[in-house]
């Protein structure tokens, strides 16, 4: 069975355009949730949704969105970028609640 | 609101030797807890999960992690360090508001010398 699959792998973008970032999660499962990996600030919840709504929001700016696709992919945007959103952007699949989470390799992003 | 602590930033270990990693939490009830190990360049692959099944909890790569509550502790060992051990590992604790919101500890690096 496939991982999880986050593409594109890096993404260099300049200070106010915006990203669209997309996941595909493992066959079956209906939960992606979003994090944000930095050396300063650590891992940390994005969002989360299921059967295509938001379930859980972490504490992020409004720039930051999301959605999920009848079909369970993913896709998260940032929306004017800013030099600190520079990160590893992590995406994790669950088959249900209280299942392990799958992640993927995640997306590079850096803003230049 | 919750929290996790990882002692450490760095730990170093000779291979063959007893690897021992520090996750505390705080929660007001029995939560999930996890450790994950990330590989550079790499996403986060579980290596174990506590459900209050059984205290102990064996994991992939002969890792293994002890709950105990009194203590509000999870620590990770390993009895015997590989230099195929070396990465970063994380503790994580799912929020009470969702299981698949999880708070992550901020991470120790393992480095194994031989």
């Amino acid at each position: 069975k496939a991982g999880v699959t986050q593409t594109p792998r890096y993404l260099i973008k300049t200070r106010g355009q915006q990203v669209t970032l997309s996941c595909s999660p493992i066959s079956g499962h209906r939960s992606v949730s979003w994090y944000q990996q930095t050396p300063g600030q650590g891992l940390q919840f994005l969002f989360e949704y299921f059967s295509e709504t938001q379930r859980n929001k972490g504490n992020f700016p409004g720039r930051f969105s999301g959605r999920q696709f009848s079909n369970s992919r993913s896709e998260m945007n940032v929306s004017t970028l800013e030099l600190g959103d520079s990160a590893l952007y992590l995406c994790a699949s669950s088959l249900k609640d209280g299942s392990p989470l799958h992640f993927g390799n995640g997306t590079r992003l850096t803003v230049t | 609101a919750q929290s996790v602590t990882q002692l450490g930033s760095h730990v170093s270990v000779s291979e063959g030797a007893l690897v021992l990693l520090r996750c505390n939490y705080s929660s007001s009830v029995p939560p999930y807890l996890f450790w994950y190990v990330q590989y550079p360049n790499q996403g986060l692959q579980l290596l174990l999960k506590y459900t209050s099944a059984a205290t102990l909890v064996k994991g992939i790569n002969g890792f293994e992690a002890e709950f105990k509550k009194s203590e509000t502790s999870f620590h990770l060992t390993k009895p015997s360090a590989h230099m195929s051990d070396a990465a970063e590992y994380f503790c994580a604790v799912s929020d009470l508001g969702g299981y698949n919101k999880l708070i992550f500890g901020a991470g120790t690096r393992l480095a194994v010398h031989p």
